[in-house]
């Protein structure tokens, strides 16, 4: 267990609609990452939150967007889903306090657009 | 141009042997992080170990030792007696220059099947 939670675990929704995925961070972590894995593109970063700021910016449609809230968890929105944004979502949390700076991941949350 | 290259889709060993899996990297950075992550049929990512490129020694973390060689850009994971819960993919993945907080580079990965 890597400390870093997800929910939810499976979803699965019509094209053209909406969702949430909402990570919590390992306890301490600050920085928080979302990551995409399809079978097409591989892993692919989106985008990066610290302390509730915006870090950096990946690969990441305009029809997808994210926050970070005051109790550090943080919640990914997708919307207008297309068919090909079926894949598994990570979240990652590391503390950036250190050399390694390891990034932990969640359990993932696999999305079906249907 | 491609960042991190792990050229072997599939690789399988017998239980208790010791098995390589390679990866290659391309930066210009002359700090930067190298790190393997296992992702078994289950799904979820497990980080295995790290190495600096500034690290003089290659990692080592139990079972696991990665064969640091900077001239040659690689960073390949050895597995040491494998069992059948090493049935995993793994992937390859780098963190450019030597800020901490900087998004991972992954690779396609890496099947392994450990037979018995």
């Amino acid at each position: 267990d890597s400390g870093v939670t997800q929910t939810p675990k499976h979803l699965i929704t019509a094209t053209g609609q909406r969702v949430t995925l909402r990570c919590s961070p390992r306890s301490g972590d600050l920085s928080v990452y979302w990551y995409q894995q399809s079978l097409d593109q591989g892993l692919q970063f989106l985008i990066q939150y610290y302390n509730g700021e915006e870090r950096a910016k990946g690969n990441i449609l305009e029809r997808f967007s994210a926050q970070q809230f005051p109790d550090l968890h943080s919640e990914l929105n997708l919307s207008s889903l297309e068919l090909g944004d079926s894949a598994l979502y990570f979240c990652a949390s590391s503390v950036e306090r250190t050399s390694t700076d390891t990034q932990y991941f969640g359990p993932g949350t696999r999305l079906t657009v249907l | 141009a491609q960042k991190i290259t792990q050229t072997q889709p599939g690789m399988f060993v017998q239980e208790k042997e010791a098995v390589t899996l390679d990866c290659t990297y391309d930066t210009s950075d002359q700090s930067y992080g190298l790190f393997w992550y296992k992702q078994p049929s289950s799904g979820e990512m497990i980080f295995l170990i790290y190495q600096g490129s500034y690290d003089e020694q290659n990692a080592t973390e139990g079972r696991y030792s990665l064969n640091f060689q900077k001239a040659r850009k690689s960073a390949n994971l050895v597995i040491s007696a494998s069992q059948l819960g090493d049935s995993a993919m793994y992937f390859c993945a780098m963190r450019e220059g030597h800020q901490a907080g900087t998004a991972l580079i992954f690779g396609k990965g890496t099947t392994l099947s450990v037979s018995s």
